[in-house]
């Protein structure tokens, strides 16, 4: 089956403490994305990567950090540095750089206690 | 910066009544897409906008894209429970820069 997959779906971490979120596509897309989202809020972008080996930061990346050693994985650190990291954190990727339809994976629910 | 504006926040309809919402950017868009997010679930392409005017159908769900590029709707004819969820659309600017601005979403309830 192809597609984005995002683990763990729900992760609970002490306040302080770095995590990563996985997030790995068998889609053979270029282009890889991080957002937040907030209860009734939108999708902010974190950060993207076009392409192998580069990344960019997008709206609100202070606090988070992102490599993208491999075409098929991009993951996301959010450090302590994050005031608030309690968040639905989506991947998505798509096909090019020029954003055509993007694909999103089930999601990570990051719990901050 | 660029920002997408999407209206309305909230709405709530009976079965069988219509629904649109409609999304707006100050500066032309070179195109939008629509997703779909199910309570608990994770956002899902629609569809894209491309030309100017330009208008898709989907069973139930009409999308429109204005002559100017600045604006789009999706209207939903004869709501059901399944349409239940949060609509999304994204706007691209430019094609260089490889990501779009979402906007803020309307989520639809549905009465039966």
């Amino acid at each position: 089956d192809g597609g984005i997959t995002q683990s763990p779906k729900y992760l609970f971490r002490k306040e302080g403490q770095n995590v990563t979120l996985s997030c790995e596509q068998n889609l053979n897309h270029d282009a890889m994305y991080w957002y937040r989202q907030d209860p009734g809020q939108g999708l902010r972008l974190i950060y993207y990567s076009q392409i192998v080996n580069d990344f960019q930061k997008g709206d609100i990346a202070e606090g988070y950090s992102v490599s993208r050693e491999k075409k098929e994985s991009f993951p996301l650190t959010v450090t302590s540095a994050q005031k608030n990291p309690t968040a639905f954190y989506l991947c998505a990727s798509s096909p090019n750089r020029g954003w055509t339809e993007a694909f999103f994976g089930q999601g990570t629910r990051l719990t901050v206690v | 910066g660029q920002q997408v504006m999407q209206i309305p926040q909230y709405q709530h309809v009976q079965e069988g009544e219509d629904f649109t919402t409609y999304c707006n950017s100050s500066t032309t868009l070179s195109n939008i897409q629509w997703y779909k997010q199910r309570p608990g679930g994770h956002p899902v392409f629609l569809i894209q906008l491309v030309k100017s005017g330009e208008v898709k159908k989907q069973k139930r769900l009409t999308f429109q894209f204005g002559e100017a590029k600045k604006n789009s709707s999706l209207h939903i004819t004869a709501t059901q429970t399944t349409d239940v969820g949060t609509y999304f659309c994204a706007g691209l600017y430019n094609t260089n820069a490889g990501k779009s601005t979402f906007g803020d979403g309307t989520t639809l309830t549905v009465k039966p």
